[in-house]
């Protein structure tokens, strides 16, 4: 079974500048996440998906950040324009989503953004 | 707001030693409470759950319910045990799935 996917894998942007992120979930995995990991801390949930409509948005900076996954599969992150302190990995994760099928998150290998 | 904690930032232990990885918690409802690991340059995996009640890789974890906490247990640490160690909780299932700080575990020779 295919995993999460993500790229770029790796990024450096100046600030200000703009960086778009993109993730393809477990296929048949309803419910999609965005997680911010600065260095040295747990992720932090920036925004959930159930199918196309958002879930929980509440922790994500919407004057910068903005997320969309429009056919309720693939998803877009977009930063702009980006900071100094937002450079960290940004980690997306998929689940099932139903109690039939377990409370259970996989996640992607990640997206190291670093702003200079 | 869920919180999860872990005090300990990092943990060294000798191999075929006993290692307990604290995690707390703070909600007042029944929460679902998971162990994440993360091998160098792999992706966050999941370890076990407490709903599994199993033990992965000699790994256990009880869940304790009038002390908030979901400690990780193993009895004697194996050096592929080194790894980062993150403790996550999830209410109102698949909502809210909150992680800890982690706990880097380096398991000595």
């Amino acid at each position: 079974e295919a995993g999460v996917a993500q790229s770029p894998r790796y990024k450096i942007i100046e600030k200000r500048q703009s960086v778009a992120f993109w993730c393809n979930p477990i296929s048949g995995h309803a419910t999609l996440y965005w997680y911010q990991q600065i260095l040295g801390q747990g992720p932090k949930l920036l925004i959930q998906f159930q199918n196309n409509g958002v879930v929980d948005d509440s922790q994500l900076p919407k004057d910068r950040f903005s997320a969309e996954r429009l056919k309720g599969v693939d998803s877009t992150l977009k930063i702009q324009p980006a900071k100094l302190e937002d450079s960290a990995v940004y980690l997306c994760a998929s689940s099932f989503g139903d109690i039939t099928s377990g409370n259970t998150i996989y996640f992607g290998e990640g997206s190291w953004l670093t702003v200079v | 707001a869920q919180r999860v904690t872990q005090p300990e930032k990092l943990l060294s232990v000798f191999k075929g030693a006993p290692v307990e990885l604290k995690c707390n918690y703070s909600y007042s409802g029944s929460p679902e409470l998971f162990w994440y690991v993360q091998y160098s340059r792999q992706r966050l995996q999941l370890l076990l759950r407490h709903i599994s009640r199993e033990s992965i890789k000699g790994f256990t974890a009880d869940l304790n319910k009038g002390e908030t906490s979901f400690h990780l247990k193993k009895p004697f640490a194996q050096e592929e045990d080194s790894a980062m160690y993150y403790c996550a909780l999830s209410v109102s299932y698949g909502q809210n799935f909150v992680f800890g700080p982690g706990t880097r575990l380096s398991v000595l020779p």
